[in-house]
């Protein structure tokens, strides 16, 4: 079965410092990958995807992703982080060819920025 | 427009009220969903509509009731809830049918309390 994992509960960067948040996923082939952000009280906004192609993926708002398979890898990274990146974000996981509604997310990495 | 537009933002009911979350978009999209997300987590989906037809339910209580009564318009009739039905209850829409390789648009949900 597919999973996704997000190994980071909570972190917190100083603001212009650069981030990496780490998503892991279990998939028998090539997964479709995403990575989404929510702030409070708030739905769900995507960032970026990776269906095929190129490995690294540019996304909104001075986000990429690099896939990797080796690694079962879907790493998020912004090289400066701003103040109003403090959101919660999830990686997913989808079937190829399947429904939107098949969306495995992870448990979610909080990001706090420190002024 | 591109926006899911959910109202109302925040119901508090009584657990033998009657009430319903309404959801409304109007960019042509023709897959809607309804998602669940308890504080701290991620969300859970409880229904999808393809083309104004019901294609998932996720085994969700019949207390949850989706109705979609045409394209642009979701809503999700809660009777008879319970206490640990608190939560934001996000809808989300994606352009044709709700193939994995859409972009979801979620809306901003609706948090509901139940006492």
């Amino acid at each position: 079965a597919q999973s996704v994992t997000q190994p980071d509960i909570h972190i917190t960067v100083s603001e212009g410092a650069s981030l990496e948040l780490r998503c892991n996923y279990s998939y028998g082939a090539t997964p479709y990958l995403f990575w989404y952000v929510q702030s409070p009280g708030q739905g769900l906004q995507l960032l970026l995807k990776y269906f095929s192609g190129d490995t690294l993926v540019q996304g909104i708002k001075g986000f990429e992703a690099e896939f990797k398979r080796s690694q079962s890898s879907f790493n998020l990274r912004k090289p400066s982080v701003h103040w109003s990146d403090a959101a919660e974000y999830f990686c997913a996981v989808g079937d190829y060819g399947g429904s939107q509604g098949n969306l495995i997310f992870g448990k979610g990495t909080k990001l706090s920025v420190k002024p | 427009d591109t926006e899911v537009t959910q109202t109302p933002k925040h119901l508090v009911m009584g657990m033998t009220n009657k009430k319903s979350l309404k959801c409304e978009q109007h960019m042509g999209h023709r897959a809607m969903y309804w998602y669940k997300q308890k504080a701290k987590k991620p969300p859970e989906l409880m229904f999808v509509y393809s083309y104004e037809k019901l294609s998932i339910n996720e085994s969700v209580p019949s207390r949850f009731s989706p109705e979609c009564p045409n394209s642009s318009l979701l809503n999700l009739h809660l009777h008879a809830l319970q206490p640990e039905d608190s939560a934001l209850y996000l809808c989300a829409s994606s352009p044709w049918g709700g193939q994995t390789n859409e972009k979801l648009f979620f809306g901003s949900g609706t948090q509901l309390s139940v006492l």
